[in-house]
């Protein structure tokens, strides 16, 4: 199935640097999600954009609903420890949120103390 | 947030028996329930969508048949792996929302299926 481009793969930084991790679609999104997934764990939630444009913050992180509706990016700031994980962007295409999510593949983050 | 409760966490199981997997939204009412596949190092693929008092709506590639779904109460959706063999091992995580615009759904904890 379609999926999308999330990028870095993975990400090896030490504590108290900032990390920028973004997806990308080949057709426009009308949502965009980035979720947290620790190991065993099912994915949480941390920030939903709904709007073109839109700048979104929860805490240390930041994302972004990409002006041309078919990107986003999450940036952490002062990263810790905790922040280890693996970070998933997911969107719709279309409207209505009963409609499935399309997911990207991933961005693992290390945080070195 | 809302509470979405999986259980089991973690399952063995002989092949070519059962074996059911619980999602229950604890403090909400969940009119749709999702039900994930995830392998190792991979992303969440989604197996069926099930709205609740409906039949679920299967993914394509994905056996109705061996995976049963029932979504018979707005609180409780039941995945049934049946006759499983070695290669469903895997992590199953379901998901669950309410109605309402710009409403997400919440995850259970996921459940580790080992068939042996």
């Amino acid at each position: 199935g379609q999926q999308l481009n999330q990028s870095p793969q993975s990400m090896f930084i030490q504590e108290g640097e900032d990390v920028s991790m973004n997806c990308t679609s080949s057709s426009i999104f009308n949502t965009w999600l980035w979720y947290k997934q620790e190991p065993g764990e099912g994915p949480v939630l941390l920030i939903a954009l709904y709007k073109a444009g839109e700048l979104t913050s929860n805490g240390r992180l930041t994302a972004q609903f990409g002006i041309t509706r078919k990107d986003s990016f999450l940036n952490i700031s002062a990263s810790i420890p905790s922040d280890v994980g693996i970070y998933f962007c997911a969107g719709r295409d279309r409207a209505g949120n009963n409609r499935k999510l399309i997911w990207g593949l991933g961005t693992s983050l290390a945080v070195n103390p | 947030g809302a509470v979405v409760s999986q259980h089991p966490s973690r399952v063995i199981c002989k092949s070519g028996t059962s074996v059911k997997i619980e999602c229950r939204s604890l403090d909400f009412q969940a009119t749709t329930m999702f039900w994930y596949r995830q392998f190792p190092k991979k992303s969440l693929m989604l197996m069926a969508t099930s709205n609740e008092g409906s039949k679920a709506t299967y993914e394509q590639g994905v056996e109705k048949d061996k995976f049963l779904i029932n979504h018979a109460s707005l609180t409780l959706s039941t995945l049934t792996v049946t006759s499983a063999h070695p290669e469903d091992s895997s992590f199953y995580i379901c998901s669950a929302k309410s109605t309402g615009a710009n409403t997400e759904a919440f995850f259970g904890q996921g459940t580790r299926l080992t068939v042996v």
